[in-house]
């Protein structure tokens, strides 16, 4: 069974650039979660989907990231303009439904120089 | 603010037993206990969850207490492949994943 799949796996840009990360959730997984993990720290939940709707976005700062999963399989997470406290660890899990175990990919790296 | 304890870090001999321990003293009797490692480099892994009972699995053992505000992970035997940040999570009824920051556990030959 293929995982979670994203890309790129790393990523530099300038601040103020913008930037996009892209997963591929295990196929039939319902529910999809982006979550951002600075170094030396636990992920941390920034969007959960449930198909292509969202559960909950409160920690998203949506000034400058944004998520969609348009037809509720693929989704892209986007932050525009990027900031320097940005850099970290963009990691993409999936789950076949709300409230079983997640899968993991194993993330995009970002750095903002 | 799904809150858990947990030591920064631990340190086990090869082919030992290892016990992770967790605090989480506020716990809602709704709450499920999730663990999760994650190995360098990689995405976190799932590794057990529970609610009151323990729990086995192929991977590990989860010892729950019995007025629920602590838990602990057992390893078996250890092996260096075991070596990983280890997140102990309280899952709320919004079934949301809140890590904390994990015990490193190093494992020495």
């Amino acid at each position: 069974e293929a995982g979670v799949a994203q890309s790129p796996r790393y990523k530099i840009i300038e601040k103020r650039q913008s930037v996009a990360f892209w997963c591929n959730p295990i196929s039939g997984h319902a529910t999809l979660y982006w979550y951002q993990q600075i170094l030396g720290q636990g992920p941390k939940l920034l969007i959960q989907f449930q198909n292509n709707g969202v559960v909950d976005d409160s920690q998203l700062p949506k000034d400058r990231f944004s998520a969609e999963r348009l037809k509720g399989v693929d989704s892209t997470l986007k932050i525009q303009p990027a900031k320097l406290e940005d850099s970290a660890v963009y990691l993409c899990a999936s789950s076949l439904a709300r409230g079983l175990e997640l899968f993991f990919g194993s993330g995009t790296q970002l750095s903002v120089l | 603010d799904a809150k858990t304890t947990q030591p920064n870090s631990m340190e086990s001999n090869e082919e030992e037993p290892v016990h992770l321990p967790c605090n989480h003293s506020t716990i809602s009797g709704t709450d499920y206990i999730h663990w999760y490692r994650q190995l360098p480099s990689q995405g976190p892994e799932y590794v057990i969850h529970g609610l009151t009972s323990n729990v086995n699995n192929r991977m590990a053992s989860l010892a729950i207490a019995e007025d629920r505000k602590s838990s602990t992970l057992i390893l078996h035997r250890a092996t260096l492949r075991d070596a990983a940040v280890y997140y102990c999570i309280r899952r709320n009824a919004g079934n949301m994943l809140t890590f904390g920051g994990g015990t490193r556990l190093m494992v020495k030959p």
